[in-house]
């Protein structure tokens, strides 16, 4: 099957600075990608839509500015968190569609913690 | 939006006992669900999926989910638990291109 990678799988870092999260499609090619963040004992809820060559589209209520994402080639899209605060602190799962809208694969998640 | 409601937030079963997980989705036309089960600090693993056709869908793991129209169902079921059985299992339905998750069903197994 498809197998999506992310990197760092966790991550701590000073309150204030940023972080990159990297998201890649290892044996196939996506031209979208999504990011999630899930809080303890929490669903996943979607933060934004990573496009290919375009501008990412973020859900209501997740500000762009905090959250950059670039989707730099078709198999790798990153995430970076921007100044940091400890209510940013949480598991951030991407995912990518494979064959269509039919199938979904996800990377293993980034656990952030923000001191 | 597509939307799914998973009632029970936890579930405790016995080990070798039946396991029946639910969810409930809205959405007028077909949906399409999945089922993923998440183990502490790991991601997603994808149990099974329906889109059309047989509603008695098989997935892995000896996992099966039946879609119910009738009831917007598409609960999850195993016949005999194992301890690692437990984890996290969400419901999901597909709303555009990105995943609506359901706000999971702890599952506790019992010796």
């Amino acid at each position: 099957g498809a197998v999506v990678s992310q990197h760092p799988s966790w991550v701590i870092c000073k309150s204030g600075t940023s972080v990159k999260i990297e998201c890649r499609s290892l044996d196939f090619q996506a031209t979208t990608m999504f990011w999630y963040r899930q809080f303890p004992k929490q669903s996943l809820m979607l933060m934004a839509t990573s496009n290919e060559g375009s501008k990412a589209t973020y859900e209501q209520g997740v500000e762009k500015d905090k959250f950059l994402i670039n989707h730099a080639s078709l198999t790798l899209s990153t995430l970076t968190v921007t100044s940091a605060h400890p209510e940013d602190s949480s598991f951030y799962i991407c995912s990518a569609p494979l064959g269509g809208r039919s199938e979904q694969y996800f990377g293993p998640g980034t656990r952030l913690t923000v001191t | 939006a597509q939307s799914v409601t998973q009632p029970d937030i936890h579930i405790t079963v016995s080990e070798g006992a039946s396991l029946e997980l639910r969810c409930n989705y809205s959405y007028g036309a077909t949906p399409y669900l999945f089922w993923y089960v998440q183990s502490p600090g790991q991601g997603l693993q994808l149990l099974l999926k329906y889109f059309s056709g047989d509603t008695l869908v098989q997935g892995i793991k000896g996992f099966e989910a039946e879609f119910k129209r009738s009831q917007s169902s598409f609960n999850l079921r195993k016949p005999s638990v194992h301890w690692s059985d437990a984890a996290e299992y969400f419901c999901a339905v597909l709303s555009g291109y990105a995943l609506n998750f359901g706000k999971g069903t702890s599952l506790l197994v019992t010796p």
